[in-house]
């Protein structure tokens, strides 16, 4: 079975700074990755899919890299309304979710 | 505008059967999968399974294999996730989202407590 490793699992920024974070597949999952932004208490939103493609309507300081086993979720300036927990998710085969990353404002 | 609308929230006893729907609008019911995701208090989401409306196929989670049970309603645009043989561990929000790779749009989630 694939794993989802992410990390950190949490971290606190302070406001215009860049945040990244990490999510590794045990095995090649290609291209076949989404990241999703929760809101406490709201279904979780995409934000980036196919591990680079920026969801409609997703601002643009939101990226995201990476292929085969190691992908990149990036906030070039984080923003207030940026705090929540991040998930990555593979679909390579069953879909399977990253163990989150909760962001704070320092 | 693409929505989907779950069921309000459920109380069982451990031991009892739970379904949930799911009703979508705006878009064409056969063209997009719908998966069904839970999320325990303070834990990740985990996919449990997913329906194609056109063909019927499922596929579910090794861990929830047995005991749940994905359905459709063509006429009612509408699926539905049933887990049966309830225990306190799946008190969870469950969700229903659309995608065949991205999921772009989820319902709003349907709490399920399970409590003697």
């Amino acid at each position: 079975d694939i794993q989802m490793t992410q990390s950190p699992s949490s971290l606190s920024a302070s406001v215009g700074d860049r945040v990244t974070i990490t999510c590794q597949a045990s095995q090649d999952i290609r291209n076949y990755l989404n990241w999703y932004q929760q809101k406490p208490g709201k279904a979780p939103k995409l934000l980036i899919y196919d591990a680079s493609n920026l969801a409609t309507g997703v601002p643009s300081r939101f990226s995201g890299s990476g292929s085969a086993t190691d992908f990149t979720f990036t906030i070039s300036s984080l923003q207030p309304e940026d705090i929540a927990t991040y998930y990555c998710q593979q679909y390579d085969n069953f879909p399977l979710f990253g163990g989150g990353t909760r962001v704070e404002i320092k | 505008q693409v929505q989907l609308v779950q069921s309000g929230a459920e109380v069982r006893k451990p031991g009892a059967s739970v379904k949930v729907s799911c009703k979508a609008s705006g878009y064409i019911f056969t063209s997009f999968v719908i998966h069904w995701v839970r999320q325990a208090p303070g834990q990740r989401l985990e996919w449990m399974g997913w329906i194609n409306p056109g063909n019927d196929n499922t596929k579910y989670s090794q861990k929830f294999q047995g005991r749940v049970t994905v359905t459709r309603d063509m006429s009612a645009s509408t699926t539905y996730m049933e887990l049966s043989s309830l225990k306190y561990e799946d008190t969870a929000i469950y969700y229903c989202a659309r995608g065949n790779r991205e999921w772009d749009y989820w319902g709003q989630g349907t709490l399920v407590t399970v409590s003697s």
